[in-house]
């Protein structure tokens, strides 16, 4: 199993120019989530879905937008790239069958440079 | 809403020497805790969880941690430090109401010397 994986690693990005961060995990896995790191701020969550179709807004999810069309991907948008969204961004997911308890299992992280 | 503290930006330990890595919450009802390591350019590895029963919770390359409810608290300790184990350590607490979304803490970097 990969678990989760990222692309692209890394990319810089001019102010307006517009992306999308492919997450996929081959783990079955229902739910799945995009966070950004920033330092001194741990992880914050941008989206979230919870299944096939569905998606939902974290904490902070302006300026970007999801989608889940398939299980195993999730897709990270930027429309209009802006220097605040400059960071590093992390996917992860978990699964259903014990909601509660079940950990999440993170990719590599794919670091984005907005100039 | 929930939130976590970690009050140290930074631990320094020598290697041989005991470890702990702080971390309080707050949250209504009963948490979920986390902790996750994260190694440099790597994504966050689970190291341990408290879902409920024993406060004291052992995890993965022999760290652990202690739930003290009347504390708030939820702190990373390892008996003899490594210096593999020098990275950034994120405290986590998952509200039961809340689904599956964590909140993280905002990251102890631990720096463990020959």
């Amino acid at each position: 199993n990969a678990g989760v994986t990222q692309t692209p690693k890394f990319r810089v990005l001019k102010t307006g120019q517009s992306m999308t961060l492919l997450c996929a995990q081959d783990m079955n896995h229902e739910y799945m989530y995009w966070y950004r790191q920033d330092p001194g701020m741990g992880l914050r969550l941008i989206h979230y879905s919870v299944g096939e179709g569905t998606t939902a807004k974290g904490e902070v999810p302006d300026g970007y937008n999801v989608s889940r069309l398939k299980k195993q991907n999730f897709l990270l948008g930027l429309e209009s790239a802006a220097p605040s969204q400059t960071s590093v961004y992390f996917c992860a997911s978990s699964s259903l069958r014990e909601v509660i308890q079940e950990t999440q299992y993170f990719g590599p992280g794919t670091r984005l440079l907005v100039l | 809403a929930q939130s976590v503290a970690q009050p140290e930006d930074q631990v320094n330990v020598a290697e041989g020497n005991p470890l702990t890595v702080k971390c309080t919450y707050s949250v209504s009802g009963n948490p979920y805790l986390f902790w996750y390591v994260q190694y440099p350019n790597r994504g966050l590895q689970f190291l341990l969880k408290y879902i409920t029963g024993d406060n004291l919770v052992k995890g993965s390359y022999g760290f652990e941690a202690e739930f003290n409810k009347s504390q708030t608290s939820f702190h990373l300790k390892k008996p003899s430090a490594l210096v593999s184990d020098s990275a950034l350590y994120f405290c986590a607490v998952r509200p039961f109401a809340a689904g599956n979304k964590l909140t993280f803490g905002g990251g102890t970097r631990v720096l463990v010397k020959p």
